[in-house]
């Protein structure tokens, strides 16, 4: 257990609104991802950061942006929330020196309606 | 491109008996490899991982895996089930370079009957 809190745990939010939804970890890794995770598709990436304000896209970044000021903290931003956003969103974060283990937080469940 | 198939979306098992979760994935070298549980309202947590050497893994809760390279295949088996044991299951792979991204299958739900 890496120690991630995901916040808010559940939104329900209207189309066209902005949301940011935080991860915060305990354990100084220094990798940290975002997923989302819908039937039939398993866990996509939308966006990972390897380091302070060092960041990049995943395979479904499109309408994300992230942040990352600090190390234990990052945040998922969806600038105007649309219905397909609906989704379960997890952070996962990565220490290199355990090789690839990714670490999960317990999820962010958001309904855009 | 790298990619992950689980080929059963769903398996019901009776309680006791055995299981075998398929996994098989497409990647240009060897891959990590793990498997993640995921309780219903719960994060991912991993059972094992395969990064190099024995072929044969174990990992949490009686699971264990065997990695085959000439078939790409990464399966999960537990010898008798329980019925905590319901939950949906995620195979990965990792890539060795870069930011060492996992790659997940679609999952496999598994139902325990007793």
């Amino acid at each position: 257990d890496a120690g991630i809190t995901q916040s808010p745990r559940h939104k329900v939010t209207e189309t066209g609104t902005p949301v940011t939804l935080r991860c915060h970890q305990t354990e100084n890794h220094r990798y940290m991802y975002w997923y989302r995770q819908d039937p039939g598709h398993g866990l996509r990436l939308i966006h990972y950061s390897y380091g302070v304000k060092d960041t990049d896209k995943g395979e479904v970044s499109d309408g994300y942006s992230v942040s990352r000021s600090k190390t234990e903290d990052f945040l998922l931003t969806l600038e105007s929330a649309t219905s397909s956003q609906t989704s379960v969103y997890f952070c996962a974060t990565r220490d290199p020196a355990a090789k690839n283990i990714q670490y999960f937080g317990a999820g962010t469940r958001l309904s855009v309606l | 491109a790298q990619s992950v198939t689980q080929p059963d979306i769903h398996i019901t098992v009776s309680e006791g008996a055995s299981l075998e979760l398929r996994c098989n994935y497409s990647y240009g070298a060897t891959p990590y490899l793990f498997w993640y549980v995921q309780s219903p309202g719960q994060g991912l947590q991993l059972l094992l991982k395969y990064f190099s050497g024995d072929t044969l893994v174990q990992g949490i809760k009686g699971f264990e895996a065997e990695f085959k390279r000439s078939q790409s295949s990464f399966n999960l088996r537990k010898p008798s089930v329980h019925w905590s044991d319901a939950a949906e299951y995620f195979c990965a792979v990792g890539l060795q370079t870069g930011a060492n991204n996992l790659f997940f299958g679609t999952g496999t739900r598994l139902t325990v009957i007793p």
